[in-house]
């Protein structure tokens, strides 16, 4: 089974700042890999598929990369309501999820 | 408007028997698999299975094989988690999520599991 490790478990920035949120995989997943965004006690949605491709209605400051065995999550400019959990996936039989990473207010 | 709609929150004793819903709206619901993921309280997302509804195939991720069963009728758009025997950890959100090139494009609201003595 493929692990999805990520890194850090906790990301303190402020407002305006750049946030790099890191996922790496056991093994490569080629570029099958999703990124989620999850806030209190809502469901996750769906920012990034095939690792760089943003959803449907998901602002250009989110972007990802990577393939292989490293992605990356970018936000450009931290707006308040980005500040939640966020999980990558990969898309292979068991569809596996990272730990997250909190990206909390400093 | 795509949808999925979950039943209610459900309050259940260790050894009950327990099947919760997710229900399609707004779109083919055979021409997409439902998957199901849990989220134990404070805890991250599980992906525990998924079924394709136009012919019920199913598979899980090893560590909830055996312990629940995904099913659905596509009569009426509808999915299914249950549990034969229900135990104190498996008190949790459970969520499911349409699966659109492989990635969780539409979610559920979450049906929270509550299993206590």
């Amino acid at each position: 089974e493929i692990v999805l490790t990520q890194s850090p478990a906790t990301l303190s920035l402020s407002p305006g700042e750049r946030a790099t949120l890191s996922c790496r995989a056991s093994q490569s997943v080629s570029s099958y890999l999703a990124w989620y965004q999850q806030k209190p006690g809502q469901a996750p949605r769906l920012l990034i598929y095939d690792a760089s491709n943003r959803a449907t209605g998901i602002p250009a400051r989110f972007s990802g990369s990577g393939s292989g065995t490293d992605f990356t999550l970018t936000i450009s400019s931290l707006e308040p309501e980005d500040f939640a959990v966020y999980y990558c996936q990969q898309r292979s039989n068991s569809g596996t999820f990272g730990q997250g990473t909190k990206v909390e207010i400093k | 408007e795509v949808q999925l709609v979950q039943s209610g929150a459900e309050v259940k004793k260790p050894g009950e028997s327990l099947r919760i819903s997710c229900k399609g709206s707004g779109y083919s619901f055979t021409s997409y698999w439902i998957s199901w993921v849990r989220q134990m309280p404070g805890k991250g997302l599980e992906w525990m299975g998924r079924i394709d509804p136009s012919d019920s195939y199913t598979n899980y991720s090893p560590s909830f094989q055996g312990h629940v069963t995904i099913s659905a009728d596509k009569s009426i758009s509808t999915a299914y988690l249950q549990w034969s025997s229900l135990k104190a950890s498996d008190t949790a959100m459970y969520y499911c999520a349409r699966r659109t090139r492989g990635y969780m494009d539409v979610w559920g609201k979450g049906t929270t599991v509550t299993v206590s003595s």
